[in-house]
């Protein structure tokens, strides 16, 4: 069954790098055919895509977050990772891994339980 | 970037009850790319239905999704109470976006 699993620091500061991770397990991102995602949620923007990544590395990333967002993959760990440099308080939020259809459909099955991260001083 | 807004906000039903759930789009959408969502307190979203109205794994007949172009519809027929929940519906066109929700809670 194939399970996500999202890792990284609770809180981070003003102007610094929110880091996240996400451990896929059973099914390898390798020659799978699906993108995988990092989704938010937020009281104030409900949830809103970051971006997908292939396992070649292809990325698409939403260009609301002004740039500021770069994901990663590193098949032979079975992770992808989301860096998002100068975070405010408008960055808090819950963030979901997610597989994500990109070929024919579009959809994100399954997800992870979320990582709760708070930019705070 | 299409839009998409959710109505009612608020439904209150009881156990048995049909619940008809509506997502407008400010564009049309393709309907192999527009999909609803379940999510609980505490809990990640759940795929319920993908394509407008394909269920997704192990999703219970008693939900059903229809519509094309701008209007889409949610139907949960026979509502149990673990259907209590916030449901929201998701595109894509150029970027991935998601309704406001609509929550259907116990009357």
């Amino acid at each position: 069954q194939l399970q996500l699993q999202e890792s990284g620091p609770g809180l981070v500061k003003p102007s610094e790098t929110l880091s996240l991770t996400c451990t896929v397990s059973g099914d390898s991102i390798s020659g799978s055919s699906y993108y995988w995602a990092w989704i938010r949620q937020s009281s104030g923007k409900g949830l809103e895509w970051i971006g997908s990544i292939y396992d070649s590395g292809t990325t698409h990333y939403n260009p609301s977050l002004n740039g500021r967002v770069s994901i990663s993959v590193d098949t032979s760990k079975n992770q992808f990772s989301l860096k998002m440099r100068s975070v405010t308080a408008t960055d808090t939020a819950v963030y979901f891994c997610a597989r994500n259809e990109f070929f024919g459909n579009r959809r994100f099955d399954p997800w992870g339980q979320g990582t709760l991260v708070t930019v705070s001083s | 970037e299409i839009v998409l807004t959710q109505s009612p906000g608020t439904l209150s039903l009881s156990p048995g009850e049909s619940a008809t759930l509506s997502c407008r789009a400010s564009q049309s959408v393709k309907s192999r790319y527009l999909a609803w969502y379940q999510q609980k307190p505490g809990q990640a979203p759940r795929l319920l239905i993908y394509g407008a109205s394909s269920r997704g794994p192990g999703i219970p007949d008693r939900f059903s999704g229809s519509g094309s172009g701008t209007d889409f519809t949610l139907t949960i027929s026979r509502l149990e109470p673990e259907d209590f929940a916030v449901y929201y519906c998701q595109q894509f066109d150029d970027i991935f976006t998601f309704g406001p929700g609509t929550r259907v809670d116990l009357k």
